[in-house]
């Protein structure tokens, strides 16, 4: 089974929608991300937690806001979706910093706003 | 402002010999980076890191290479194999809090 696992892999909606994007973990891990991939932008921080009580915005999250339900979830949410946010969504998860941590990555949730 | 930069979109490369894929940042006080390895419909792999106390790290057919000078760092896959065909990532980060990663490149290794 996947360590990291994001639902729904694939959505359309339509603007002005409320949509929840859901990231679960079974790694152990204290720390996750919620990012977002666009064609030639890369990745992109939206949120991101370092412990249940703990959430931090990243680059862009406006129009984004998050819930961290447990240590092993971390959901993402659009409250009124717009095509601009239409992009391929990825949940990560990292061990508390020790120097030479890496993130390890969900399948993807692929949006799209009409 | 783009802080990580990886400038050339894709780049081809014969199997057997060395891909060299580069990275540029701009912000000075980035003390780790590292390689992400991405196929179609998955999510990013790690591949490899570098702390910036070190200007160079191996693992296998995979060297990470860092001029903080030129704020530059690379990736060389020596030899390549058409497995390696794939979105490489490099990310960089200041005490592992926030990661910034570039834009990424495709690489195609052909048979």
């Amino acid at each position: 089974d996947a360590d990291v696992t994001q639902t729904p892999r694939n959505r359309i909606t339509k603007t002005g929608k409320r949509i929840m994007l859901e990231c679960s973990q079974t790694k152990g891990h204290d720390r996750m991300y919620w990012y977002r991939q666009d064609p030639g932008l890369g990745l992109r921080l939206i949120y991101y937690s370092f412990d249940v009580k703990d959430i931090n915005k990243g680059e862009i999250s406006d129009g984004y806001s998050v819930s961290r339900q447990a240590q092993a979830k971390f959901s993402l949410s659009l409250e009124s979706a717009i095509p601009n946010q239409t992009a391929l969504y990825f949940c990560a998860t990292s061990e508390m910093w020790t120097g030479h941590n890496e993130q390890f990555f969900g399948p993807g949730t692929r949006l799209t706003v009409l | 402002d783009q802080q990580v930069k990886q400038n050339s979109p894709s780049l081809s490369v014969q199997e057997g010999r060395i891909s060299i894929l580069n990275c540029d940042y701009t912000n000075s006080m980035f003390d780790y980076f590292l390689w992400y390895k991405k196929y179609p419909a998955e999510g990013p792999t790690f591949l490899i890191s570098i702390s910036s106390i070190k200007d160079k790290n191996e693992d296998g057919r995979f060297t990470v290479f860092l001029n903080k000078s030129a704020k530059h760092l690379s990736l060389h896959i020596v030899p390549s194999q058409p497995g390696d065909s794939a979105v490489y990532f490099c990310a960089a980060s200041i005490t592992g809090n926030q990661f910034y990663f570039g834009t990424g490149t495709s690489l195609t290794v052909i048979p």
